[in-house]
């Protein structure tokens, strides 16, 4: 299975500015997707990264809010713009990894917790 | 949007089987139902799939009906560390994942 690291593990910003989250994997991959998860809740899908095209944005989220890069087959960014205390949130990355058959499973990074003041 | 349901929480006795459900009564022909769970808001960790036959791994095994609307993860030997949010997901070959809100399992010494 893919293995996946993010930086920062975790931070702490002030409220309008701008943090990015570097999500690497260890083999190269077509998919990769964020997430958000608020505090309390469960895990909501922010877009979908595929190397070398636009990200593609779930609804509720866009691209000036949460700019994604997509520069090669092991990397992505997320960006977090113009931070308000509604983003503090843990992000996470994963990966569209072959499993048996005709059948793919994603595997997850540990997430960025990220706290605005 | 989530395409599944799951009871929010379940306790279970440490060393007893725990047996989780969740309905998909809207599966797709090419939708696969994946098992993930999450500890302490650590990355969700992947546990199981399938799309019609029932599976089993080293972690768990995964009982899927004939009409495919609905299934069961089950652990068979409950410990302590099981302690989690598990997550039923339907997507199409690993595609875009939907999570519901899960299951909070509780492992009881």
């Amino acid at each position: 299975s893919a293995v996946i690291s993010q930086k920062p593990s975790r931070d702490i910003c002030q409220r309008g500015t701008s943090l990015t989250i570097q999500c690497q994997v260890d083999s190269q991959v077509t998919m990769m997707f964020w997430y958000r998860q608020q505090p309390g809740q469960s895990l909501t899908l922010i877009a979908t990264a595929n190397q070398g095209s636009e990200a593609t944005y779930e609804s509720g989220f866009v691209i000036d809010k949460f700019p994604i890069s997509r520069p090669n087959l092991t990397f992505s960014t997320l960006t977090v713009s113009n931070m308000s205390p509604e983003d503090s949130s843990i992000y996470l990355c994963s990966v569209e990894d072959r499993g048996p058959g005709s059948s793919y499973e994603q595997y997850f990074g540990p997430g960025t917790r990220l706290t605005v003041t | 949007d989530a395409k599944t349901t799951q009871p929010p929480s379940m306790d279970c006795a440490e060393g007893r089987a725990a047996n989780l459900p969740c309905n998909h009564s809207t599966i797709s022909g090419n939708e696969y139902v994946y098992w993930y769970r999450q500890i302490h808001s650590q990355g969700p960790q992947y546990i199981i799939h399938g799309l019609k036959n029932n599976e089993t791994n080293e972690m768990a095994s995964l009982i899927i009906t004939e009409d495919r609307k609905s299934s069961t993860l089950i652990l068979p030997h409950a410990t302590l560390r099981d302690t989690a949010v598990y997550y039923c997901i339907v997507s199409p070959a690993g595609n875009q994942f939907y999570f519901g809100t899960g299951t909070s399992l509780t492992v009881i010494p």
